[in-house]
């Protein structure tokens, strides 16, 4: 059963439209995490939820922006994609943070911008 | 903050043989180092993890060890098959801090059958 869904699984969208990817989680996790990962590179983290507490990444662009509205729902908003945004973001949800707990990851979407 | 660097980028070898990738870390203070496994497309999978209270783990061909003195882990693959081929990433936190996942740069496996 998927546990850490996201929707779409590919978004196509035009430069400077804004675009929301959407996360959904059945684990009952407290933390929810966004990230963008490009072809080849390491998932980069933009920002995690820990219950409501938002934690953005001290290099997150302003242009990204996320809501929680509830436990197990979370939003990534991009307001003006660039052609450089064009990439596979990923949920990931985990029970705490730090060294105790394991990550889960969505299968992503993956992101295209015209 | 931590900084994971991951080698090598890219690894062949044929089926059957063994394959180790190798992270170092640089925060003492790390203290959760999880293995991901990405193919082509897909969501990254955990397939391995170990704490710093354990110095190797296993599961049957994938093993993981880890040197606290030296901060670095590695991961151990035998008998490997062309199922393997993938992307596997390493990764540390802690438990203070930004507590956050620091991945390394990933390593690109290929078995050749």
């Amino acid at each position: 059963d998927a546990m850490v869904i996201q929707n779409p699984r590919y978004q196509v969208t035009q430069f400077g439209k804004p675009v929301t990817l959407s996360c959904s989680q059945t684990l009952n996790h407290n933390v929810m995490y966004w990230y963008q990962q490009k072809s080849s590179q390491a998932p980069k983290l933009l920002f995690h939820y820990y219950d409501k507490d938002f934690n953005n990444e001290a290099d997150t662009p302003d242009n990204f922006q996320s809501r929680r509205p509830n436990t197990s729902f979370c939003f990534l908003d991009i307001r003006s994609p660039g052609l450089g945004d064009a990439a596979m973001y990923l949920c990931a949800t985990s029970r705490g943070r730090g060294g105790q707990e394991t990550q889960y990851f969505g299968p992503g979407t993956r992101l295209l911008v015209l | 903050g931590e900084n994971v660097e991951q080698h090598p980028s890219t690894l062949s070898v044929q089926e059957g043989d063994s394959a180790v990738i190798k992270c170092t870390y640089s925060d003492s203070a790390s203290n959760y180092f999880p293995w991901y496994k990405q193919e082509l497309g897909k969501r990254p999978q955990l397939i391995i993890d170990i704490r710093s209270n354990v110095g190797e783990k296993k599961d049957q061909r994938i093993a993981v060890t880890l040197n606290k003195t030296a901060k670095h882990f590695s991961l151990h693959i035998t008998e490997t098959q062309p199922e393997d081929s993938a992307v596997y990433f390493c990764a540390a936190t802690t438990d203070t801090g930004r507590r956050a996942l620091t991945f390394g740069s990933g390593t690109r496996l290929q078995v050749q059958p």
